[in-house]
C-alpha cells in the first residue's frame, strides 16, 4: 500500500459547483497534513495546511481531516475554470524532517 | 521580496556531463530539500538538509550530490551516474523541519 493515495482523475467539475479531492494515508502518526496546487509545467503552490480533526476553511477552500480514519480531504466551493490543476495532498509523519506526497488528482471545471 | 529562486528554468545537457542546478532562498528557512518529478507522476525526494553543513538521502539518492555551505543556497548536481536523469527539478525550503514547505519554480533538465 502507498503511503499516501490519491485517485488520479481526471475529476471533472462544472463551474459553480463544489469539487471534493480526497487523500488517504498508512501511517497513523501522521500529524501535519498539507494541500499543494499544480498548474500544468508550473511548481507545486501550498493552499492549505491542516493539524488537527475537523474543517479548516479559507475563502472557498475547507480542508477537512479525520485520523481515526486516516483521510483527509479538500473541498472546493463555487469552482472557477481557474482551479483547473493538479491538487496534491502531502503530510508529515512527524518522524522524519519530510513530507510524503501523493501523485496528485487532476481537476478539471468545465464551462 | 522573499522567495525562493531556481536557475535556470530550461537546461540541456549532453549525456554523460555533470550538471548543478542553483537553488537560492531569502525566506531564512533552516530546511531545503530537492526534489524530482517525472510526467504524470508525484514528487520524489532527493536530499534534504536541516542544518549548513548537513544533508541526508531522500529516497532517490543515487546519480546525485549536494552541498550546504550557506543557509540560503543548496545547490544539487546531477551526475553522470544518473541513469535517468530527464526531470523536473523542484527545491524547496521549510520553516522547520517537517513543516509546510515552499518551493521555487522549478529547473526543467533535458539530457540529449
Amino acid at each position: 500500500q502507498k503511503e499516501v493515495e490519491q485517485n488520479s482523475g481526471p475529476l471533472s467539475v462544472p463551474e459553480g459547483a463544489i469539487a471534493s479531492l480526497n487523500c488517504t494515508y498508512s501511517d497513523r502518526v501522521s500529524q501535519s497534513f498539507f494541500w499543494y496546487r499544480q498548474y500544468s509545467g508550473k511548481s507545486p503552490e501550498l493552499i492549505m495546511s491542516i493539524y488537527s480533526n475537523g474543517d479548516k476553511e479559507d475563502g472557498r477552500f475547507t480542508a477537512q481531516l479525520n485520523k481515526a480514519s486516516q483521510y483527509v480531504s479538500l473541498l472546493i466551493r463555487d469552482s472557477q475554470p481557474s482551479d483547473s490543476a493538479t491538487y496534491l495532498c502531502a503530510l508529515n509523519t512527524g518522524t522524519a524532517s519530510k513530507l510524503t506526497f501523493g501523485t496528485g488528482t487532476r481537476l478539471q471545471v468545465t464551462l | 521580496d522573499g522567495g525562493i529562486t531556481q536557475s535556470p528554468k530550461y537546461l540541456f545537457r549532453k549525456e554523460g556531463q555533470n550538471v548543478t542546478l542553483s537553488c537560492e532562498q531569502n525566506l531564512n528557512h533552516d530546511a531545503m530539500y530537492w526534489y524530482r518529478q517525472d510526467p504524470g507522476q508525484g514528487l520524489r525526494l532527493i536530499y534534504y538538509s536541516q542544518i549548513v553543513n548537513d544533508f541526508q538521502k531522500g529516497d532517490i539518492a543515487e546519480g546525485y550530490s549536494v552541498s550546504r555551505e550557506k543557509k540560503e543556497s543548496f545547490p544539487l548536481t546531477v551526475t553522470s551516474a544518473q541513469k535517468n536523469p530527464t526531470a523536473f527539478y523542484l527545491c524547496a525550503s521549510s520553516g522547520k523541519q517537517g513543516d509546510e514547505q515552499f518551493f521555487g519554480p522549478g529547473t526543467r533538465l533535458t539530457v540529449l
